[in-house]
């Protein structure tokens, strides 16, 4: 199965702070590659997909990028409500895996 | 709106067995392939299985750690998703989500709706 590395696992920012996620894939997956935001005691949701596209409803200070093995998720401006664990999961081929996630915290 | 909601969570003990339903809304269920993801307390999300549309051949897939005990089902007449459960373990404890496959150009892309989960507690 194809493995999924987030880094970093934890990290704490201030509102207004550019924040950058990456996930690392042990092999070649494309672009085929999601993020998802799970706040506690919630499900998660879908942010991005395919690699940089937006999910319909997701405010646009969400971006990501990165194709092959190297991803990343950035938050351009961060916000109260962006407090949560990001994971990844790709969709290359089955078992879809998710990466370990990365908890994002306020200053 | 699309919904999706689970049920049948509870607490089991090792070996025995349980079933989950999941319960679709809003959408049209039997053009979309759906899955179950599941999350133990406190830590990350591992892909259990799918049940693919008619579509995409009516078939089944499972993650290794789960192969041969669980079974994923669907009844399309009825918008209903299934997880029997067998043979279970302590680390099967998790909460179980029920969620949909958004479809790009290359098939099943990402997962674009999700339940609100329901807690499976496996422990004597």
């Amino acid at each position: 199965a194809i493995q999924l590395t987030q880094s970093p696992p934890s990290l704490s920012a201030s509102i207004g702070d550019r924040v950058t996620v990456t996930c690392r894939a042990s092999q070649d997956i494309r672009s085929e590659l999601g993020w998802y935001q799970q706040k506690p005691g919630k499900a998660p949701k879908l942010l991005i997909y395919a690699a940089s596209i937006l999910q319909s409803g997701v405010p646009s200070r969400f971006s990501g990028s990165g194709s092959g093995t190297e991803f990343t998720l950035t938050i351009s401006t961060l916000q109260p409500e962006d407090s949560a664990t990001y994971f990844c999961l790709q969709d290359y081929n089955q078992p879809w895996t998710f990466g370990q996630g990365t908890k994002v915290e306020l200053k | 709106e699309v919904q999706l909601v689970e049920t049948g969570g509870g607490l089991v003990q090792p070996g025995g067995s349980l079933r989950l339903s999941c319960a679709a809304s809003g959408f049209m269920f039997s053009d979309y392939d759906m899955d179950w993801v599941r999350q133990p307390p406190g830590k990350g999300l591992e892909w259990v299985g799918r049940f693919r549309s008619k579509n995409n051949g009516y078939t089944t897939v499972y993650a290794a750690s789960v192969k041969a005990r669980f079974t994923v089902s669907r009844d399309d007449s009825e918008k209903a998703l299934y997880l029997q459960m067998n043979s279970l373990k302590t680390e099967d404890t998790a909460v179980y989500y029920c969620a949909r496959t958004k479809y790009c150009s290359g098939g099943s892309c990402a997962l674009d709706s999700w339940g609100q989960g329901t807690l499976v507690t496996v422990s004597s």
